[in-house]
């Protein structure tokens, strides 16, 4: 029963292709999380938000990752170039605040770059 | 920054029984902790999450405890049942941006 919404569940692309991918918060919260959790059920954090300013992107988002959070339109990650090492399950999380509430998880999409 | 570790990697139990997956961090400024619940194809469900002043949390059939002097914090299924079959993962705030540090996973089985 996630309330935070992201589509597609499922993404297939050839590689140099682009990858894009929606998520819708839970209603009220204002900060924006995106994960990607490899095959071996490694977490690795992307990007976050609060509203529409972005917190924290690790380097590799800085390149080929591009994400924002529009006001009153869905979040979106968009990879510009797919490559293999790219196939993973991509998390969006939104939470009340930045500090003291657990972010609550969406579905993800499943990326597959052949 | 943060380590996490968390074992086991596999746990297979009989319904009901006990199961308990236990964590480990490094940053004793760790403000909380949490514990999700991933299924097969699925994302991520938060069981329960405990901040930093709390030594003990239960809720419907789960129990967190937080030892901060140790740094650890375990996650025990009182009885658990073959819904329970699952991944499960701790995770802990790291940083001032909620960005949290997850554990490796434990793959737990319920057994009939």
């Amino acid at each position: 029963n996630s309330k935070v919404i992201q589509t597609p569940r499922y993404l297939v692309k050839g590689q140099g292709q682009k990858a894009k991918m929606r998520c819708i918060p839970e209603k009220g919260h204002p900060v924006v999380f995106w994960y990607q959790q490899n095959k071996n059920n490694e977490f690795k954090f992307l990007i976050n938000f609060q509203n529409q300013e972005v917190l924290q992107q690790i380097d590799m988002t800085e390149k080929r990752f591009s994400a924002e959070c529009p006001s009153n339109s869905p979040c979106s990650l968009e990879i510009q170039s797919s490559e293999a090492g790219d196939s993973a399950l991509y998390l969006c999380a939104s939470s009340l605040s930045r500090g003291g509430q657990a972010p609550l998880f969406g579905e993800g999409t499943r990326l597959s770059v052949l | 920054g943060e380590q996490v570790e968390q074992r086991p990697p596999h746990l297979s139990v009989r319904e009901g029984d006990s199961a308990i997956i236990i964590c480990t961090y490094t940053d004793s400024a760790t403000a909380y902790f949490s514990w999700y619940k991933q299924e097969a194809g699925a994302g991520l469900q938060l069981l329960m999450s405990v901040l930093s002043n709390v030594d003990r949390k239960e809720e419907q059939g789960l129990t967190v405890l937080l030892n901060k002097k140790d740094k650890r914090l375990s996650l025990n299924l009182t009885a658990a049942h073959p819904g329970d079959s699952a991944v499960y993962f701790c995770a802990v705030k790291s940083g001032s941006f909620n960005k949290l540090t997850f554990g490796a996973g434990t793959r737990l089985a319920v057994c009939p």
